[in-house]
């Protein structure tokens, strides 16, 4: 299996600032013969299930806000926050589909 | 707008098997892959396994000789069973839609989940 290792395990960011979390892969999830990056990320409250921020490691999901981000390739992964709002306290979770499904073992933010 | 909503007995015996039914609606169930994922509480994300239609499925590894996953295109729902659970398997119990293209791929809708807890 892929292994998923996200980076810090929490973080607290100011409102308007910049949260960068970070998701690196134990093995490369670009996939050579159509150049993309098998990776997405996801936004999880609590009580609520998962939502689908990213996928192809930088194309945003249906509705989600521009101030979200994805970047990276291979084996090192970045999911950016441009300008923090409260309403993004959340868990974030990476996730590849290369192979088998693996997620990373969450980042939790919080407004510092 | 498609909704998905997991259903099941909250409680399961040890070494008895769980099942969960995924309804969808506002979707056909038809041309899409859907998987189960499970999150024990106050943990992270595990992938449970796929079903399309009735032509493919797929199993993680760690749990595939205890699962399975079933379609009712009829009823536009899907279903996992797990069979000798334990302790281990308490988790809430997430069904999610895949794409259409791609076996492996993010998951676009998910349902609210359910809690399954195993004990006797």
């Amino acid at each position: 299996d892929i292994v998923m290792t996200q980076s810090p395990d929490s973080l607290a960011v100011s409102l308007g600032e910049r949260a960068t979390i970070n998701c690196k892969s134990s093995q490369s999830v670009l996939y050579s013969s159509n150049n993309k990056n098998y990776l997405a990320w996801y936004q999880q409250k609590p009580g609520q299930p998962p939502k689908l921020l990213i996928y192809w490691a930088s194309t945003r999901g249906s509705g989600v806000p521009d101030r979200f981000s994805g970047s990276g390739s291979g084996t090192d992964f970045t999911l950016t926050i441009s300008s923090l709002q409260a309403e993004d306290v959340a868990v974030y979770y990476c996730q590849q589909y290369y192979s088998t499904i693996t997620f990373g073992q969450g980042t939790r933010l919080e407004i510092k | 707008q498609v909704q998905l909503q997991e259903s099941g007995p909250g409680l399961v015996k040890p070494s008895e098997t769980l099942s969960v039914t995924c309804t969808v609606s506002g979707g056909s169930i038809s041309s899409y892959y859907w998987s189960w994922i499970r999150q024990p509480p106050g943990k992270g994300l595990e992938w449970i396994g796929y079903m399309y239609n009735r032509g493919s499925s797929d199993y993680n590894p760690s749990l595939k000789s205890r699962v399975t996953i079933s379609v009712d295109t009829s009823k536009n729902q899907f279903s996992l069973k797990l069979s000798s659970v334990t302790a281990a398997d308490t988790a809430v119990y997430y069904c999610a839609r895949g794409t259409t293209a791609y076996s492996r791929s993010w998951f676009d809708y998910w349902g609210q989940g359910t809690l399954v807890t195993v004990s006797s």
